[in-house]
């Protein structure tokens, strides 16, 4: 079974502010990895699909980051809104096409 | 949204019984993947299908079987319940481009409650 961690679990900000998530997972036999936002009685929504070491990805406020070598993506927000508050799940590809997700980290952004 | 269905949103079974649950897919899409998602859990692997036929397999025993359509829309079957089967079921659908890393677009799931 592959480990695949994210930090925190979860996380109260204040809007205007900016905030980032860890997400731990094997160096090993990398594929891709994966970032959803899920809002409650939504669907996840996919935010990116990250592939290369070094990659940076940016849709709008939000903004990814990934090592393949140490094992580790950070996602940012930068200035975050209510519209935020979501569970934010990654998941590491490893050469099949299924995902092995992490728990996910929390966001509530008060107004 | 993802063009993802599925059906129904919920339903409650009791132990020993089986249960189908579906998926319709995104247009185009001829790839289907299942998870289960207890709570507190992230999302786990059950199996994936590719043009009807099973294309990987997660942890899961026997019990849970699946089927995919020539419309590429796909079932989920769960024979002798178990209370621990009580979970959110999400299914998700790709199209292989041969490149890394597909995207997979998920449904609203169907929460299944065992008693």
């Amino acid at each position: 079974i592959l480990n695949v961690e994210q930090s925190p679990q979860s996380l109260h900000v204040q809007e205007g502010d900016s905030t980032n998530f860890t997400c731990s997972f094997p160096s090993s036999n990398f594929y891709a990895l994966h970032w959803y936002r899920w809002e409650t009685a939504k669907s996840p929504e996919a935010l990116f699909v990250m592939t290369l070491n070094g990659d940076e990805k940016k849709k709008g406020r939000i903004s990814a980051t990934l090592n393949t070598k140490e094992g580790y993506s950070y996602l940012y927000i930068k200035g975050s809104q209510p519209e935020d508050s979501a569970t934010y799940l990654c998941a590491f590809m490893g050469g099949a096409n299924n995902l092995f997700f992490g728990t996910g980290t929390r966001l509530t952004v008060i107004p | 949204e993802t063009g993802v269905t599925q059906s129904p949103t919920h339903l409650i079974k009791t132990r020993g019984q089986q249960v189908t649950l579906r998926c319709s897919s995104q247009s185009g899409h001829n790839t289907v993947s299942w998870y289960q998602q207890a709570l507190g859990q992230g999302p786990q692997f059950i199996f994936q299908y590719y043009r009807e036929e099973e294309n990987g397999r997660g942890n899961f025993p026997p019990r849970f079987s699946g089927l995919q359509f020539p419309n590429y829309s796909s079932e989920l079957n769960v024979n002798a319940l178990e209370l621990d089967d009580s979970a959110l079921y999400l299914c998700a659908s790709s199209l292989p481009s041969g490149r890394a890393g597909d995207t997979q677009y998920f449904g609203p799931g169907t929460r299944l409650t065992v008693l």
